[in-house]
């Protein structure tokens, strides 16, 4: 099984709806986060959690909320997708002290 | 504030010869410094990293990356290009004050031609 298992690995949604995206991990570190990618702007941090109860927004928060359900999951939501919000979605993982992080495969969001 | 950069969007180089992915990077306190790969399809997985030691860095699937304090800079390279090395490369930097968080570049697009 992979380190970090994000779910699903590819969604469409039609604007308006609500959607999760899920993140479990297995390598028993505190911190995760989710990051967006998009062609040519490289990744761009949404949110991220130091420990259960610790959740901050990251640099493009706007228009998505987490949700940290135990130490090994992480969710983000789209309360409203719209289709800027068409993007590959990343979820990762790391140890405190910031030494090397582990990502998800990804999943591939496209909002029509 | 920690930064750093990509200077190449793409880098296109022919399969057998050297390789180089250029990376400089800003930050507070000493630097700890990543590379990552990301193959298409896949997330990103580490290839190597500079904490502290020899400057000369030897990661997975032969790259090697070298750090240089007064150029800050840490360029991944490769002595021989595969096709398979073609992928898009991300260098990162850890925040030391921003809770040893890392920040990464924009991404260089590397390209091996037959």
């Amino acid at each position: 099984d992979a380190d970090v298992t994000q779910t699903p690995r590819n969604r469409i949604t039609k604007t308006g709806k609500r959607i999760m995206l899920e993140c479990s991990q297995t390598k028993g570190h505190d911190r995760m986060y989710w990051y967006r990618q998009d062609p040519g702007l490289g990744l761009r941090l949404i949110y991220y959690s130091f420990d259960v109860k610790d959740i901050n927004k990251g640099e493009i928060s706007d228009g998505y909320s987490v949700s940290r359900q135990a130490q090994a999951k992480f969710s983000l939501s789209l309360e409203s997708a719209i289709p800027n919000q068409t993007a590959l979605y990343f979820c990762a993982t790391s140890d405190n002290r910031g030494l090397g992080y582990t990502f998800g495969s990804g999943t591939r969001l496209t909002v029509v | 504030a920690q930064s750093v950069a990509q200077p190449e969007d793409q880098v296109n180089v022919a399969e057998g010869n050297p390789l180089t992915v250029k990376c400089t990077y800003s930050v507070s306190g000493n630097p700890y410094l990543f590379w990552y790969v990301q193959y298409p399809n896949r997330g990103l997985q580490f290839l190597l990293k500079y904490i502290t030691g020899d400057n000369l860095v030897k990661g997975s699937y032969g790259f090697e990356a070298e750090f240089n304090k007064s150029q800050t800079s840490f360029h991944l390279k490769k002595p021989s290009a595969l096709v398979s090395d073609s992928a898009l490369y991300f260098c990162a930097v850890r925040n030391n004050n921003a809770g040893n968080m890392l920040t990464f570049g924009g991404g260089t697009r590397l390209m091996v031609k037959p």
